[in-house]
């Protein structure tokens, strides 16, 4: 299967802990995207890469917030000091200029 | 910047009814219009595309949808629905004009319940 895979599929953290999650992309994509969304709602954008670089940041990415794409390959999505309204599906997308294909999702519950 | 509105966020149909989920944008600029569905838990997988060309577009599962540039409209449609077809649906937009940035800005959703 050569889709978008994230990893972990779930993670329940406590309040305060830090948590990663992984993304890897279609290889042959160049732009990575991280799009939130909550419950009942259109995903939101994150942040977005083309290649190492991360092109763009959203007003929703707090300084908890880091993302990385270490060499334009994987890129990771960092939360510190977690809080319960970061609970939400954290959703990845490799792009191939136009048309962006999603990866399954890491749902995040704070408790 | 762009915005998407999906009038309808509960769709319920009979199986083998036919259904429409409507959806407007806002837009200054040239658009690539996209419907996507996601099954519960899971990530969201593309339905169709619009990037150009003809404006009636078809895509995987029997769904097909028209873009409506004067009316700013791409609505989806499905003659006949089963029961494996409910589901979210987002209708979402990029700007492939603004920066060579295609992020998407999506629509609330709208849930399709197909009742036998």
């Amino acid at each position: 299967d050569t889709g978008v895979s994230q990893d972990p599929r779930h993670k329940i953290t406590k309040r305060g802990q830090n948590v990663t999650f992984r993304c890897d992309p279609i290889s042959e994509h160049n732009r990575l995207y991280w799009y939130r969304q909550t419950l009942g709602q259109g995903p939101e954008f994150l942040t977005y890469f083309q290649n190492e670089a991360q092109l763009e940041k959203s007003r929703l990415l707090s300084d908890r917030f880091s993302a990385e794409r270490p060499k334009g390959s994987f890129s990771t999505l960092e939360i510190q000091r977690t809080e319960q309204g970061d609970s939400a599906m954290y959703l990845c997308a490799s792009s191939d200029r136009m048309v962006a294909f999603f990866g399954q999702g890491t749902r995040l519950t704070v408790v | 910047a762009q915005s998407v509105t999906q009038l309808d966020s509960q769709v319920p149909v009979f199986e083998e009814a036919p259904v429409e989920l409507r959806c407007n944008y806002s837009s200054s600029v040239s658009v690539y219009l996209f419907w996507y569905v996601q099954y519960p838990n899971q990530g969201l997988q593309l339905l169709l595309k619009y990037l150009s060309g003809s404006t009636l577009v078809k895509g995987i599962n029997g769904f097909e949808a028209e873009f409506n540039k004067s009316q700013t409209s791409f609505h989806l449609r499905k003659p006949s629905v089963h029961i494996s077809d409910t589901a979210e649906y987002f209708c979402a937009v990029s700007e492939p004009s603004n920066a060579n940035d295609y992020k998407l800005s999506f629509g609330a959703g709208t849930t399709v319940t197909v009742r036998a």
